[in-house]
């Protein structure tokens, strides 16, 4: 069963950085894109960003752009989500999602991990 | 942006009855639509992909339609199991959009 395991969540202040691990496993990496996604306390789920499976192509959503940073390291089969000058409406449980097939277009995600909680408050 | 609105927020149901759940995107999306399924303090579960195809192992007793930007997610006798929270995510577009989910929760 493939698997996914988030790292690296943390309370910080306003203002400060994070950055989020997502180690993968029992399936070949570097042939999926991954995605983060994450749910504020009691709320919905909210798409954050994406990176390619080679990591050449990276998306993210308008709330996120310019502060927060995906990255992967296919040598490691791990994706990273750097997060910068956070703000407290980033408080939330953050998922890593492995995108359903190696097909360019077909963004839906058939395994999540558990979720890391990043809390930001002073 | 392509917004997803989910409809009921929240659905009442007995064991053993059908429960009908919609999504309609403010936009044609194609087939290009997911459902979900989260339990409390659990992860979200991939239900169905391009509106209509069931995730491996999934009971057949979910099933997904389309009719152009309404989409349906059936569960034709829901089990005790099934009382959950519900998303749609549509993937025509950047930046990936969900709904604001169904909660399914027991008559």
């Amino acid at each position: 069963e493939e698997q996914l395991l988030e790292s690296g969540g943390d309370l910080i202040q306003p203002g400060g950085s994070l950055r989020l691990s997502c180690a993968a496993s029992k399936f070949t990496f570097s042939s999926f894109a991954m995605s983060w996604v994450r749910q504020a306390p009691g709320k919905g789920l909210e798409w954050v960003s994406l990176i390619s499976a080679s990591g050449g192509s990276t998306y993210y959503a308008d709330s996120v752009k310019g502060r927060f940073s995906i990255s992967r390291d296919n040598s490691k089969n791990t994706v990273y989500l750097q997060m910068n000058s956070l703000r407290a409406e980033d408080t939330a449980v953050y998922y890593c999602a492995k995108k359903g097939l190696p097909v360019a277009s077909d963004n839906w995600f058939d395994s999540w991990g558990q979720g890391t909680l990043v809390t930001v408050s002073s | 942006e392509i917004v997803m609105t989910q409809s009921p927020a929240t659905l009442s149901v007995s064991p053993g009855e059908r429960a009908t759940l919609s999504c309609r995107a403010s936009q044609s999306v194609s087939s290009n639509l997911a459902w979900y399924q989260q339990k409390p303090g659990q992860a979200p579960r991939l239900l169905i992909y391009g509106a209509s195809s069931r995730a491996t192992g999934l009971p057949a007793r979910f099933s997904g339609s389309v009719s152009g930007t309404e989409f349906t997610l059936t569960i034709s006798s829901l089990q005790s199991e099934d009382f959950a929270v519900y998303y749609c995510q549509q993937y025509e577009s950047w930046p990936l959009t969900f709904g604001g989910g169904t909660m399914v929760e027991i008559k």
